[in-house]
């Protein structure tokens, strides 16, 4: 079965400090990883996707087969990052996504 | 930008009553999906559904829950008899193929059951 771990439930970091959630994974085939995001009262969102290698808001993330982990990264955090941030893992078949449990990136002034 | 709508935004109830949660996915797309997250927890996938039928449903998603399309825009989420564990915010979500091609979610609705 899938498995999608986000070790850390709380991540600060000081304004233009680099950033980095962890995400590792546990899936046996070809897996399709995600960053949702999720600003306070909002609803979750699509931040990017390991296929199409792209970066958003100044975030990347790379996919790591060898370690299994997708971490999200940011050379310089800004004040609105801050949110709630979810690894998720489409594992295909019945289009399914497992999320992990999360990280709150809090970005302190 | 089209998004996913949910109705209500919360909902208070008591214990054993049913409960209907509506969805309104966005126009285009064929495969819809809900998710639950109880509160401080992940978010859980409950069931898909494609071409009227459920694709996948998980041990979450018993004979307490069902769901349907009953007309061309909705796709709701009954929960026969609550019970004060289904409390958590409900995540509807449609996609326009495969999950890859990214899942748009709604803003949820939050259920209390008291």
């Amino acid at each position: 079965a899938q498995r999608v771990t986000q070790p850390e439930k709380l991540l600060s970091v000081f304004k233009g400090a680099p950033v980095e959630l962890k995400c590792n994974y546990s899936y046996s085939g070809s897996p399709e990883l995600f960053w949702y995001v999720q600003y306070s009262r909002q609803r979750l969102q699509l931040l990017l996707r390991h296929i199409s290698r792209e970066s958003i808001k100044g975030f990347t993330a790379d996919l790591n087969k060898g370690e299994t982990s997708f971490h999200l990264k940011k050379p310089f955090a800004q004040e609105e990052d801050s949110a709630m941030y979810y690894c998720a893992l489409y594992s295909g078949g019945y289009q399914k996504v497992t999320f992990g449990t999360g990280t709150k990136l809090q970005v302190i002034p | 930008e089209p998004e996913v709508t949910q109705t209500p935004s919360h909902q208070v109830t008591q214990m054993g009553q049913e409960v209907i949660l509506r969805c309104v996915p966005i126009s285009n797309h064929l495969y819809f999906y809900w998710y639950r997250q109880i509160l401080g927890q992940k978010v859980e996938f409950l069931v898909s559904f494609y071409n009227n039928e459920i694709s996948e449903k998980s041990e979450i998603f018993d004979d307490q829950f069902s769901v349907e399309r009953p007309d061309g825009s909705n796709f709701t989420l009954k929960i026969r008899s609550t019970k004060l564990e289904d409390s958590a915010m409900y995540f509807c979500a449609s996609s326009d193929s495969r999950g890859q091609e990214t899942q748009y979610f709604g803003p949820g609705t939050r259920l209390l059951v008291l």
